[in-house]
């Protein structure tokens, strides 16, 4: 399967706690970006890197949250004593860096924070 | 405040006929937009984009159309099918090409047989 994957898909924790997700694009792909969703809601875009930089982050992304993607293949999510606000779909999309702007989605990590 | 407005209200039609979503925004100016299907519990597939400069796309049985005067985006699923029930997505650049996408929060289509 070349498509992006996420692991875990799901990740039930208690409030406080950390957790670590893991996003692997497609491997061609210079251009990794995170959002979260929540029910009802479109995605929300919470940073993006371009190879193992970080380019942007969203004001909505506390200092809980911190995200890499050392040697600009994978890339991880960490959230620091999380919140029952935490709560949401993380999803992660590639796109390649030159021609089309069409963002590849993985399946999301689905996050239940008791 | 910059906003991106999908109907909420799903949109029930009769197999075969043709579905239209809407997708407006203020406070944005964006380079292209992007529609996108999602079925529940996955991630949101890319379905078409559409440039500033371009009025409209077309591919297979759908078709995109961009007003940036209007500061709107029509997107048509034509002959539709019960498959075609899903939600759709309508999201722009944030910051002309960068590719920091905003999205709507979609308009659920239910095809019914």
């Amino acid at each position: 399967d070349t498509g992006v994957s996420q692991d875990p898909r799901h990740k039930i924790t208690k409030r406080g706690q950390n957790v670590t997700f893991r996003c692997d694009p497609i491997s061609e792909h210079n251009r990794l970006y995170w959002y979260r969703q929540t029910l009802g809601q479109g995605p929300e875009f919470l940073t993006y890197f371009q190879n193992e930089a970080q380019l942007e982050k969203s004001r909505l992304l506390s200092d809980r949250f911190s995200a890499e993607r050392p040697k600009g293949s994978f890339s991880t999510l960490e959230i620091q004593r999380t919140e029952q606000g935490d709560s949401a779909m993380y999803l992660c999309a590639s796109s390649s860096g030159t021609g089309g702007y069409e963002q590849f989605f993985g399946p999301g990590t689905r996050l239940t924070v008791l | 405040s910059q906003k991106i407005e999908q109907n909420s209200e799903a949109l029930n039609i009769q197999e075969g006929k043709t579905a239209t979503l809407t997708c407006n925004y203020t406070n944005y100016s964006p380079a292209y937009l992007q529609w996108y299907r999602q079925d529940p519990g996955r991630g949101p597939v890319f379905l078409l984009l559409i440039r500033e400069n371009e009025k409209e796309k077309r591919k297979e049985r759908l078709k995109v159309t961009f007003d940036t005067t209007l500061k709107q985006s029509l997107f048509h699923i034509t002959a539709s099918q019960p498959a075609d029930s899903a939600t759709y997505l309508c999201a722009l650049d944030m910051n002309r090409g960068n590719n920091r996408l905003a999205f709507g929060k979609g308009n659920q289509v239910v095809v019914i047989p």
